[in-house]
């Protein structure tokens, strides 16, 4: 069975510029995280959706970030314009509906020069 | 209250000793408490976890030991190997909450 896909897995930006992530999780996931992970730090969610409802961004900085999970399937974060500051390790999660055990993708790592 | 705090930041094993990394939390509404293993360039990864009505759980050489009252909980790596070098990472989280990571553990385990 396929893990959790993440693209791309490496991307170097200037600042002020837009990032894309995207991520298809675990088939029959329906549950799908992003996560932040600063460098030495452990993960920090971003934002869960169960199936195309995004349930819980309370920690998504909403001025600049943006995400969708169309048809609750596969799901894009975006960064527009990225900042210094967002240098990082963004990575995508799932699980089952209800399930504790999450799944994580090989991550995609972001400079922002 | 959502925090959970690791310790050591760091850790160097000789072959065969015992890795032991601490975890403390917070809210006592925490119901699940796993155990990350991340490798550079990789997601993390389950490696075990307990949940608070027992006091310790073994899967292989990896063993949980789980404190209610003190409201800490530990990995313990047996005869730890080379291979088993990797960041570690302490979670929890109660039904329908976030997942709360600590800071993560780099262990080094020397041949």
């Amino acid at each position: 069975e396929a893990g959790v896909v993440q693209s791309p897995r490496y991307k170097i930006i200037e600042k002020k510029q837009p990032v894309a992530f995207w991520c298809n999780p675990i088939s029959g996931h329906n549950t799908l995280y992003w996560y932040r992970q600063n460098l030495g730090q452990g993960p920090e969610l971003l934002i869960r959706y169960e199936n195309e409802e995004a349930v819980d961004d309370s920690q998504l900085p909403k001025d600049r970030f943006s995400a969708e999970r169309l048809k609750g399937v596969d799901s894009t974060l975006k960064i527009q314009p990225a900042e210094l500051g967002d240098s990082a390790v963004y990575l995508c999660a799932s699980s089952l509906r209800g399930g504790r055990e999450q799944f994580f993708g090989p991550g995609t790592r972001l400079t922002v020069l | 209250q959502q925090q959970v705090k690791q310790s050591p930041q760091s850790l160097i094993v000789q072959k065969g000793g015992i890795s032991i990394i601490n975890c403390a939390y917070e809210n006592t509404a925490f119901d699940y408490f796993p155990w990350y293993q991340q490798f550079p360039g990789k997601g993390p990864a389950l490696l075990i976890a307990i949940r608070p009505d027992v006091s310790e759980k073994k899967e292989g050489r990896f063993t949980i030991s789980f404190n209610k009252s003190a409201k800490q909980f530990s990995l313990h790596i047996m005869d730890s190997q080379p291979g088993d070098s990797a960041t570690y990472f302490c979670a929890a989280s109660n039904s329908g909450s976030r997942l709360t990571f600590g800071e993560g553990t780099q262990l080094t385990v020397n041949p």
